[in-house]
């Protein structure tokens, strides 16, 4: 059984780029979620998705957009990319449905973002 | 989704009991609590979860209080490999799943 994995593991941008991150699920999981973490700081919510829909965000403006494909492999996409964009991009795959409560959820390692 | 409240930092010597607690005193009936952990460089890994009774597994152990306002893990012999950050969350189901990580608690094993 893979687990999650994420690429690229570092990434260089400079400031207006615009940027795709990708996610491979652990096999089987159908929800994906993306975080952002600055540092210092707890992992941001940015959105869900499951069977390729979205199923939920959080307070990120719409240059952040997602895919999911129907092998549950994932982008995080970024437009016009900003300072503050700068960040720890994770990954996190589950197997249950999102409206359950149990939602063990296993993470990849992240893609180190950093926007020049 | 509740909010939790956890200390910043948190340090404890190899091989003793590490202990950390996590208020969540607007929990509701239906939201189940979460640890997380992270490992320096590393995404965040789950650790156990519970609703109201004691769990336990090969990791941890989670008490949670009768009234369910606060919760606290349990590494029962701590290693220096349990050096991370660890996240405590509430849950609930319904709904689009918004979760929500505070800055944890960093916890320090040393020799």
């Amino acid at each position: 059984e893979t687990g999650v994995t994420q690429s690229p593991t570092h990434l260089i941008k400079t400031r207006g780029q615009q940027v795709t991150l990708r996610c491979s699920s652990q096999s089987g999981h159908n929800t994906v979620s993306w975080y952002q973490q600055a540092l210092g700081q707890g992992p941001q919510f940015i959105f869900q998705y499951y069977r390729e829909e979205e199923n939920g965000r959080g307070n990120f403006p719409p240059r952040f957009s997602g895919l999911q494909f129907p092998n549950y492999s994932s982008e995080l996409n970024v437009n016009a990319l900003e300072l503050d964009d700068s960040a720890l991009y994770l990954c996190a795959s589950s197997l249950e449905l999102p409206r359950r409560t149990r939602d063990e959820q296993f993470f990849g390692p992240g893609t180190r973002l950093t926007v020049l | 989704d509740a909010k939790t409240t956890q200390p910043p930092s948190m340090d404890c010597a190899e091989g003793r009991a590490a202990n950390l607690p996590c208020n969540h005193s607007t929990i509701s009936g239906n939201e189940y609590v979460y640890w997380y952990r992270q490992i320096h460089s590393q995404g965040p890994q789950y650790i156990i979860h519970g609703l109201k009774n004691n769990e336990t597994n090969e990791m941890a152990s989670l008490i949670i209080t009768e009234d369910r306002k606060s919760s606290t893990l349990i590494l029962p012999h701590a290693t220096l490999r349990d050096t991370a950050v660890y996240y405590c969350i509430v849950r609930g189901e319904g709904g689009s799943y918004i979760p929500t990580f505070g800055r944890g608690t960093s916890l320090i094993v040393h020799p």
